[in-house]
């Protein structure tokens, strides 16, 4: 069965840095990627970026490219999302999602994340 | 960046009733690769349909979809308590994935 488990709420102050954390089990890491996906409070879902698992490739949404960062651990079957500069408007609550060819058919709990001086 | 436009933005209805949700790309989506999801508060989303017209894993068949090109649209053919939520439409064509602002939708 497949499982993805998210690191717990985060409460941080504009301009730090923030890493989430997505284990998976229940199926062959390398063979998917990771997307990450947000939603701010009452808004709709925004895609961050994806990577593959096997060889950490990756494509970031270009208005976050140059504050965000996506890795993979595979010997942890974990992947990671660091966003870093933080604004109030990043207020939200960040998914993980295996990614089967661009389709999302599972999906980790969410984590929040608050931006607050 | 392919924008996905979804419309109605609320749609207000009664159980036993049929939805038909709409969501329109700025381009052409090549080989259709659109996929349907819906999300109930606080949950994350549910994978329903993709491709633009294949069911997700246990789904029920009153969920179906279809379009090509920039026009799709999910329909719920008799509606269930259960089936009132916000559905987002999301493309995959581009490697750089987005998604519709979604369609809630409400009990009349």
């Amino acid at each position: 069965q497949v499982h993805l488990v998210q690191s717990g709420a985060e409460v941080k102050k504009p301009g730090a840095s923030v890493k989430v954390s997505c284990k998976a089990s229940g199926y062959i890491f390398s063979n998917y990627g990771i997307s990450w996906v947000r939603q701010a409070p009452g808004q709709g879902l925004e895609w961050m970026g994806w990577i593959t698992a096997y060889n950490g490739n990756t494509k970031y949404a270009q208005h976050l490219q140059d504050r965000v960062t996506m890795t993979t651990d595979t010997s942890t079957t974990t992947a990671y999302m660091e966003l870093r500069s933080l604004r109030s408007d990043d207020t939200a609550v960040y998914y993980c999602a295996r990614d089967g060819s661009g389709t999302h058919a599972y999906w980790g709990q969410g984590t929040l994340v608050t931006v607050s001086s | 960046e392919i924008v996905l436009t979804q419309s109605p933005g609320t749609l207000s209805l009664s159980p036993g009733e049929r939805a038909t949700l709409s969501c329109r790309a700025s381009q052409s989506v090549f080989n259709n690769y659109l996929a349907w999801y819906q999300q109930k508060p606080g949950q994350a989303p549910r994978l329903l349909i993709y491709g633009p017209s294949s069911r997700a894993t246990g789904i029920p068949d009153r969920f179906s979809g279809s379009g090509s090109g920039t026009d799709f649209t999910l329909t719920i053919s008799r509606l269930e308590p259960e089936d009132f939520a916000v559905y987002y439409c999301q493309q995959y064509a581009s490697s750089w994935y987005t998604f519709g602002q979604g369609t809630k939708l409400e009990i009349k």
